[in-house]
């Protein structure tokens, strides 16, 4: 079965300062991943998507994201963080083996930016 | 992204009620999937649908829920007899794999 997993369920930077959101899949073969931003009160909005094509995939707001196999791992970062990141992201992972299509979701990062 | 409509944004509701929740999507998809967040917590799944049948269930989808897509255009999911612990945001959302999913803005349920 699919799993992924955040490691860290809150992480605070300040302004300026690298964003690093740790995600780790697991699947037995290569999945679609996703990262999804919501902000208070308001629903899921998709930052990017890994779908096999290149490795490193930019998303919106300045987010990017690298696929690697041998860690089963899919980081978010942004170099530099703005206060209107601060937000809780969630890394999800769908099957591409099956005709389902659902979403299976990580627990969540909550990102705090300080001034 | 293309909005995905659900109405209502909120509702309150007396538990062993019924409700019924409403996603009006704007592109043609195939593929259907309602998924809740109980506050704090993470989405969890709770099922998709395709060609007008149910494709997969989670176990927290029992026989309190359905899904139907009545008029091929509105997708709603009913909750039979509201309990407390149905309390959640609740989101509908579209789309399969490689291609992306949209997520609608959600209802958030309350049952007291």
């Amino acid at each position: 079965a699919q799993s992924v997993t955040q490691l860290g369920s809150h992480v605070s930077v300040s302004e300026g300062a690298l964003v690093l959101l740790r995600c780790n899949y697991s699947s037995s073969v290569p999945p679609y991943l996703f990262w999804y931003v919501q902000y208070p009160n308001q629903g899921l909005q998709l930052l990017l998507k890994y779908t096999s094509a290149a490795t490193l995939v930019k998303g919106i707001n300045g987010f990017e994201a690298e696929f690697k196999k041998s860690e089963t791992s899919f980081h978010l970062t942004k170099p530099s963080a703005h206060m209107s990141d601060a937000a809780e992201y969630f890394c999800a992972v769908s099957d591409r083996t099956g005709n389902t299509g659902k979403l299976i979701f990580g627990q969540g990062t909550t990102l705090q930016v300080k001034p | 992204e293309p909005e995905v409509t659900q109405t209502p944004s909120h509702q309150v509701t007396q538990m062993g009620q019924e409700v019924i929740l409403r996603c009006v999507p704007i592109s043609n998809h195939l593929y259907f999937y309602w998924y809740r967040q109980i506050l704090g917590q993470k989405v969890e799944f709770l099922v998709s649908f395709y060609n007008n049948e149910i494709s997969e269930k989670s176990e927290i989808f029992d026989d309190q829920f359905s899904v139907e897509r009545p008029d091929g255009s509105n997708f709603t999911l009913k909750i039979r007899s509201t309990k407390l612990e149905d309390s959640a945001m609740y989101f509908c959302a579209m789309g399969q794999g490689g291609y992306g999913y949209t997520f609608g803005s959600g209802t958030r349920l309350t049952v007291v």
